[in-house]
């Protein structure tokens, strides 16, 4: 079972900062949280992992509450390309990945 | 830097007809998964090669389906016979080892009639 809760579903206007919560409550010192996207009929693309501290990267920043028991992923600028499915998974280091059914995002005009 | 490559991208077949679908990740990647993901559903992984090694493969319906890494780099995964609830996208992906990021192909959407 995925280690982590997501909202079904988020709206976000063209424009405007997308913000993806997930809760992992039970996640433990080791496991690192990640982040991946599926836009329709293609594989899942990689976005950002973080263990404790915050991250930044040329598509999203990752906000690590201090007790690691949720994070949010922000993408800053939304565009209709950034319309997907939106994954949180923890993980610990070599173990295998468990995706829930994740988020739809949906960027609207 | 060429991504994972997958073939085919489609493909129908009549039920308890063979399938394969080939893989061939990142270059320098030990590491490769195969997923299946049922429509409105995260991916589920069916196995996991370190190198030639299947690694971990608890979740692959042994009795119809089999995967070969045979050299350690491309894959092949295979279903004999299919069945209709077989119809799925299969994914493919690597990682330069067990627990990195993992990198996905585009898929092989199948379809069993």
């Amino acid at each position: 079972d995925a280690k982590t809760t997501q909202p079904t579903s988020m709206d976000c206007a063209e424009g405007r900062a997308a913000n993806l919560p997930c809760n992992h409550s039970t996640i433990s010192g080791n496991e690192y949280v990640y982040w991946y996207r599926q836009i329709h009929s293609q594989g899942p693309q990689y976005i950002i992992h973080g263990l404790k501290n915050n991250e930044t990267n040329e598509m999203a920043s990752l906000i690590i509450t201090e007790d690691r028991k949720s994070s949010t992923l922000i993408l800053p600028h939304a565009t209709l390309r950034d319309t997907a499915v939106y994954y949180c998974i923890v993980i610990d280091y070599g173990q295998n990945f468990v995706f829930g059914p994740g988020t739809r995002l949906s960027v609207l005009p | 830097e060429a991504g994972v490559v997958q073939s085919p991208r489609y493909k129908i077949i009549e039920k308890k007809q063979p399938v394969a679908f080939w893989c061939n990740p990142i270059s320098g990647h030990n590491t490769l998964y195969w997923y299946l993901q049922n429509l409105g559903q995260g991916p589920e992984l069916l196995i996991r090669y370190e190198n030639e090694e299947a690694v971990d493969d608890s979740q692959l319906p042994k009795d119809r389906f089999s995967a070969e890494r045979l050299k350690g780099v491309d894959s092949t995964l295979k279903i004999q016979p299919a069945e209709l609830g077989d119809s799925a996208v299969y994914l493919c992906a690597s990682s330069i080892t067990g627990g990195e990021t993992q990198y996905f192909g585009p898929g092989t959407r199948l379809l069993v009639l």
